[in-house]
C-alpha cells in the first residue's frame, strides 16, 4: 500500500488549536487533499495542496511538505461542530490519470466545553 | 445546484441476494468513482468512469461487483450473490473533468447483508 499514517483519534478543547498529521509514501506523489466526513455522512471536500507551504482557509490549513511525505490540517477556534473524522487522502500516478483517492483511515476528532 | 444523490439510502439483503446500487452525478461531471467504507475506516476506491467508459476497476473486490455507466451520467452498482463481508456503506463521487479538481460525494447506500 502507500503507508498512510494518520492518527486514530484526538480530542481537543473548544476555542483551541488541533494539528492532525498525516504521512505517506513519496514515491510518485502528486497532490493530497483533506476530506472531512461527519458521522452517518459523506466526505466533504477541505484542501488540496501539490506545492511545499501552507494554503488557509479561512479556519482550516493545511500544509505540506512533498520532500518529507508530510501533511497536516490545523484546525483553528474549534467548535462543537468540527467533531468528525477527518480524512488524509493522497494521491499517486499521472495528472489526469483517473485521480482516485486512497484516503487513510482518518482521524476521529472530538471536541470537548 | 443538486449534488450527487445515491439511491437507495439503506438496503438490506440476504446472503445470497443480488442488489443494484444507484448513483446520479452532479450534471456535467465527466468522471465518475465509486468506493467502499467500511465502518470504523476511510473509503476505499472500487471503480472509476470517464463519461462511459470504466477506465479502472482494479479496487473491485471479486467478481461478484460490477459497474457501469452506459450513457455516461447515471452509474450503477451491482453486487451478485451478496456476502456477510460486503456489508458496508457504498459511496460515489464525481469530479468535473479528469484534471486535479476535488471530488464530490454523494450520501452513500449502507448495505447489510444478513
Amino acid at each position: 500500500g502507500q503507508n498512510i499514517d494518520q492518527p486514530t483519534e484526538m480530542t481537543a478543547t473548544e476555542g483551541a488549536i488541533v494539528q492532525i498529521n498525516c504521512t505517506y509514501q513519496t514515491s510518485g506523489f502528486n497532490g493530497l487533499f483533506w476530506y472531512q466526513q461527519h458521522a452517518g455522512e459523506a466526505p466533504t471536500f477541505l484542501s488540496y495542496n501539490v506545492l511545499d507551504g501552507l494554503e488557509e482557509k479561512g479556519r482550516f490549513s493545511s500544509f505540506l511538505s512533498r520532500s518529507k511525505g508530510y501533511s497536516y490540517l490545523l484546525l483553528k477556534e474549534l467548535q462543537m461542530k468540527d467533531s468528525a473524522s477527518y480524512l488524509c487522502a493522497p494521491r499517486w500516478g499521472l495528472t489526469g490519470g483517473g485521480n482516485k483517492l486512497t484516503f487513510g483511515t482518518g482521524t476521529q476528532l472530538k471536541v470537548e466545553l | 445546484g443538486a449534488g450527487v444523490s445515491q439511491s437507495p439510502r439503506y438496503k438490506v439483503a440476504k446472503r445470497g441476494q443480488d442488489v443494484a446500487l444507484r448513483c446520479d452525478p452532479i450534471s456535467g461531471h465527466v468522471s465518475l468513482f465509486w468506493y467502499q467504507q467500511a465502518l470504523g475506516q476511510g473509503p476505499e476506491f472500487l471503480t472509476y468512469f470517464q463519461n462511459e467508459a470504466q477506465l479502472d476497476k482494479s479496487g473491485l473486490p471479486s467478481d461478484r461487483f460490477f459497474a457501469e455507466r452506459p450513457e455516461g451520467s447515471v452509474s450503477t452498482l451491482k453486487i451478485q450473490r451478496t456476502q456477510q463481508e460486503d456489508s458496508a456503506v457504498y459511496l460515489c463521487a464525481s469530479s468535473r473533468d479528469r484534471g486535479t479538481h476535488e471530488q464530490y460525494f454523494g450520501p452513500g447506500t449502507r448495505l447489510t447483508v444478513t
